[in-house]
């Protein structure tokens, strides 16, 4: 059972515009959340994080957006450039509690910004 | 500060063999995390090491084992290879924010089994 899901596997958006990555979890336990951008042949780059008690931060381009009561979360980036094209990775992970769990990853969504 | 580094970056073996990545955490970092990619699976949390000790494990059989050395550094085992072990094996060592731990990612080692 996945806990942590990307719909769109991919989603294409033109420069200039706002980009909108989704991710939803089904684990009331996760406390912690983190995006990643990836490209081919390199491992994940952190990108930006949120935690329960907060619903919304942000840090320059990118924004995450937190609704607990939907387990939903979603990037935005605005404004697209093309560098921004690369697979994002929502993850999540419980609240540590005297140890550390491991982050539960999404599918990705594969971000294609047009020209 | 100089990122994650995993070696080697890439390696062939054969059904049966056993193989041993390394993992160098960003200087100052004591936790280290592995995952394994693959196509179909995505991202999966393999097991965590903090100073020496195994404190997180995932839900992979014991063919995968790990250790962390004094200085942080980590290997991750593999034995008795099968050909759904070819994958991009991640390390990650991890950093401590206000809210919690957020943890930077290596270039993986891709091995491949045949």
């Amino acid at each position: 059972d996945q806990q942590v899901k990307q719909n769109s596997p991919s989603l294409s958006v033109q420069e200039g515009r706002i980009s909108i990555l989704n991710c939803d979890y089904t684990n009331s336990m996760f406390d912690y959340f983190l995006w990643y951008k990836k490209y081919p042949a390199e491992g994940p780059t952190f990108l930006i994080s949120i935690s329960s008690i907060k619903d919304k931060n942000e840090d320059g381009r990118f924004t995450v957006f937190l609704n607990k009561s939907a387990k939903h979360l979603s990037l935005h980036i605005v404004p697209s450039q093309p560098g921004d094209s690369a697979v994002y990775f929502c993850a999540a992970r419980p609240r540590s509690g005297g140890g550390a769990d491991g982050l539960t990853f999404g599918k990705g969504t594969h971000l294609i910004i047009q020209p | 500060k100089a990122g994650v580094t995993q070696t080697p970056r890439y390696l062939i073996k054969t059904r049966g063999q056993q193989v041993t990545l390394s993992c160098s955490p960003i200087s100052g970092h004591r936790s280290v995390s592995w995952y394994q990619q693959t196509p179909g699976q995505g991202l999966q949390f393999l097991f965590e090491y903090f100073s020496e000790t195994q404190r997180n494990k995932g839900n992979f059989p014991g063919r995968f084992s790990g250790r962390q050395f004094s200085n942080s550094r980590s290997e991750m085992n593999v034995s008795t290879l099968e050909l759904g072990d070819s994958a991009l094996y991640l390390c990650a060592s991890s950093q401590m924010r206000a809210w919690g731990e957020t943890q930077y990612f290596g270039p993986g080692t891709r091995l491949l089994v045949l």
